[in-house]
C-alpha cells in the first residue's frame, strides 16, 4: 500500500480484557516501530523490529505488552489484561533511509 | 524517556506571522528531525538536519542546529491556518536507529 496502515482506528475495551492492534508497514521497509502517545504528550517508544534480528523490547512498560512481526510484514501489538492507564493512541511507524519514519494514523485505545 | 524538550509548549499566532519553535536535547546525535502531527494522529516527517549541518531550508520551513548548545529551532514563515498542528523534534542518536521524541509544541494559527 501507499502508507502505513493501522487497525482498528479506534478500540474501546473493558478493563481486564486483552486487545490486539495491527500494523501493516510500507512494503520494503525493514524496520518497524511501535510508540504510545498519551493525550497531549510526546511519543513513548515501545518496541523496534529490524529484519530478522531480535526485537528491541526495551520500551515495553510491563509484561502485559508484547508484539510480534513476521518477517518484514505485518506486526501485532498485544496488551493483556488492559488497565485504564493503557488508554492512549498507539502509533506504528516503518523506516526507509536515514531513520526517517513513516507513521500510520494510529489506534486510539480507550479502556473503560 | 524523552530526550528532546520543545519550547514553547503552545504557541498562538495570526496568519501571516512567523512561528518559531525550539528543541533542546541531551546526548550526541546523528541527526535531528522535525515532525508534524494533526489531531493526535499519525506524524508526518518535515525535515531532517544532520549533525554536521547548521541550517536547512524546505519551502517555508527553516531549521537550525547548534550541536554545541544541543538545540534546534524550527521556523515556519508566513504561517497559514493549515499549519495548525503539533510539532515534534526527534533525535537520532547512536542507539540502534531509535528516534527519541520531545513533548511537542502545539501551534495554532488564527485566520
Amino acid at each position: 500500500g501507499a502508507g502505513v496502515s493501522q487497525s482498528p482506528s479506534n478500540k474501546v475495551t473493558e478493563k481486564g480484557k486483552d486487545v490486539e492492534l495491527r500494523c501493516d508497514p510500507i512494503s520494503g521497509h525493514t524496520a518497524l516501530y511501535w510508540y504510545r502517545q498519551r493525550l497531549g504528550q510526546g511519543l513513548e517508544f515501545l518496541i523496534y523490529f529490524q529484519g530478522n534480528s531480535a526485537p528491541d523490547k526495551s520500551g515495553l512498560p510491563s509484561d502485559r505488552f508484547s508484539a510480534e512481526r513476521t518477517g518484514e510484514s505485518v506486526s501485532t501489538l498485544t496488551i493483556q489484561r488492559t488497565q485504564q492507564e493503557d488508554s492512549a493512541v498507539y502509533l506504528c511507524a516503518s523506516r526507509r533511509v536515514e531513520n526517517i519514519q513513516y507513521f500510520g494514523a494510529g489506534t486510539r485505545l480507550s479502556v473503560l | 524517556s524523552q530526550q528532546g524538550e520543545e519550547d514553547p509548549q503552545a504557541l498562538s499566532i495570526q496568519e501571516g506571522e512567523n512561528a518559531t519553535m525550539n528543541c533542546s536535547y541531551k546526548t550526541s546525535i546523528n541527526n535531528l528531525q522535525w515532525y508534524r502531527q494533526n489531531s493526535g494522529r499519525g506524524l508526518v516527517h518535515l525535515i531532517l538536519i544532520r549533525s554536521n549541518e547548521r541550517e536547512k531550508h524546505s519551502g517555508r520551513l527553516r531549521v537550525t542546529l547548534d550541536t554545541s548548545k544541543k538545540s534546534s529551532s524550527l521556523l515556519i514563515t508566513a504561517s497559514r491556518a493549515a499549519d495548525t498542528a503539533s510539532y515534534f523534534c526527534a533525535t537520532d542518536g547512536n542507539a540502534g536507529n531509535m528516534l527519541t521524541f520531545g513533548g511537542g509544541t502545539r501551534l495554532m494559527v488564527k485566520p
